[in-house]
């Protein structure tokens, strides 16, 4: 069965970086982008952006440009993602997804179909 | 970028009602439009895709209806007959352009 499981929870201080893992099983591993998404507390999920498993394109959100990082490492179907320069307002939980493609007449949609367990990311001095 | 904004933000219900939780897009994304329901403590769960599309696994009960222009603004989840499992937080996500955007919430309550 398809798995994303994630790294564990981590406690940073403000300027710090931290780096999550997501490792994938069940399916072929780059057959599927993979998206991160954070939520934090009493807001909707957040798009972080997403890795081409295949080619290692990356598509960012321009509020985390210069800030996140996200790599892939196809022999043990993992994806991580970093983010730098960490402020009291990254506290949330992370999550990784995969997306998968619904294709109707030749319009592409993209939808999470299976989602990591979360991460919690707590930046406190 | 694309603003979701859904409503209500919460709803309180019994077993066995029929609820309805609205999402409005800012611009038009055809049914570019997905439906995720979350549990405290649980990963998001994918509920419907492209607006009225129905993942194998997910109850019939469920069901998602694209309104207004041609051009896909609003849209409506319901849940027929309401199950003791069904209370959580619903979201509406669009996948028409980057940056993929998210609805606030709608928190599904029991009476």
């Amino acid at each position: 069965q398809v798995q994303l499981v994630q790294s564990g929870a981590e406690v940073k201080k403000p300027g710090a970086s931290v780096k999550l893992s997501c490792q994938t099983s069940g399916y072929t591993f780059s057959d599927y982008e993979i998206h991160w998404l954070r939520q934090a507390p009493g807001q909707g999920p957040e798009w972080m952006g997403l890795i081409n498993p295949k080619s290692g394109d990356k598509n960012y959100a321009h509020t985390f440009q210069g800030r996140v990082t996200m790599t892939r490492d196809t022999s043990i179907s993992s994806a991580y993602m970093a983010l730098s320069s960490l402020r009291f307002d990254d506290t949330a939980v992370y999550y990784c997804a995969r997306a998968r493609v619904y294709d109707s007449n030749g319009y592409y949609l993209y939808y999470f179909d299976y989602w990591g367990q979360g991460a919690l990311v707590t930046v406190s001095s | 970028d694309i603003q979701m904004t859904q409503s209500p933000s919460s709803l309180s219900a019994s077993v066995g009602d029929r609820v309805t939780i609205t999402c409005r897009a800012s611009q038009g994304i055809t049914s570019y439009l997905n439906w995720y329901q979350h549990q405290p403590g649980k990963a998001p769960r994918l509920l419907i895709y492209a607006a009225s599309n129905v993942p194998s696994g997910v109850p019939s009960r469920f069901s998602g209806s694209r309104s207004g222009s041609a051009y896909g603004t609003d849209f409506t989840l319901t849940i027929n007959s309401l199950q003791p499992e069904d209370f959580a937080t619903y979201y509406c996500q669009q996948s028409y352009s980057y940056p993929y955007s998210f609805g606030q919430g709608t928190k599904l309550e029991i009476k």
